[in-house]
């Protein structure tokens, strides 16, 4: 079946940098785009970028601009978040998504979450 | 402040209707981006509910539907179930940020 399989819990010091990867399986990786979002502690969804699996290209929220970089490696089917200079406003779960955000099709598969604290 | 607005919460008893509010502006919504609808269960991942404005994945219940008009839109809820109570999530694309946006999110109360 579809899915997207994201890495572990991570626990970082403030102004360390964390990478988290989100997996595919179950359909070719190149045909959709990979979104990452982000959800702090009672908190609604925040939208923090997007990258075509085809072409590398990305589109990054204005607030996360410089600090995140959005990778995939088609060779495994992977797609990574890295984000920089981390704060404790940056703990909070991050989820991957196939989709972008202005395509027809919404983000129809999510990764299951990886928690990233910064303390 | 999120970009597109939706009432924080909302409530209903068993098999009552309930709509939820997503209400953005002439750079999202309004210039004719798709929106989409998510909930999201407790300590669960978003699962995605309507796409395209009023279109339902495979698998979800036609008790749920969505709409859209001008710079609004809504999903509504028939037959509400006890398992219907989450949060849900409006999202579309904002041409003036070039970046996806979401609503604040609803919670859902099943009375």
């Amino acid at each position: 079946q579809v899915q997207l399989v994201q890495s572990g819990t991570e626990v970082k010091k403030p102004g360390a940098s964390v990478k988290v990867s989100c997996k595919a399986s179950g359909y070719t990786f190149s045909i959709d785009n990979i979104s990452w979002v982000r959800q702090a502690p009672g908190r609604g969804l925040e939208w923090m970028g997007w990258i075509s699996t085809s072409n590398g290209n990305t589109n990054y929220a204005q607030k996360f601009q410089g600090r995140v970089t959005l990778t995939t490696d088609t060779s495994t089917g992977t797609a990574y978040m890295e984000l920089g200079s981390l704060t404790s406003d940056d703990t909070a779960i991050y989820y991957c998504a196939r989709g972008g955000a202005s395509n027809f099709f919404g983000m129809g598969v999510w990764g299951q979450g990886t928690t990233v604290t910064v303390s | 402040q999120s970009v597109l607005t939706q009432p924080p919460s909302v409530s209903g008893a068993p098999g009552q209707r309930v709509t939820i509010s997503c209400t953005g502006s002439s750079s999202n919504i309004g210039a004719g981006f798709d929106v989409h609808w998510y909930q999201q269960l407790p300590g669960t991942a978003p699962k995605l509910l309507i796409y395209g404005s009023t279109n339902r994945p495979s698998g979800v219940p036609d008790r749920f539907s969505g709409s859209k008009s001008g710079t609004s839109a809504s999903l509504a809820i028939t037959g509400l179930q006890a398992e219907d109570e989450a949060d849900y999530y409006c999202q579309s694309y904002d041409s003036s940020l070039s970046e996806g946006v979401f609503g604040g999110g609803t919670k859902l109360t099943v009375l």
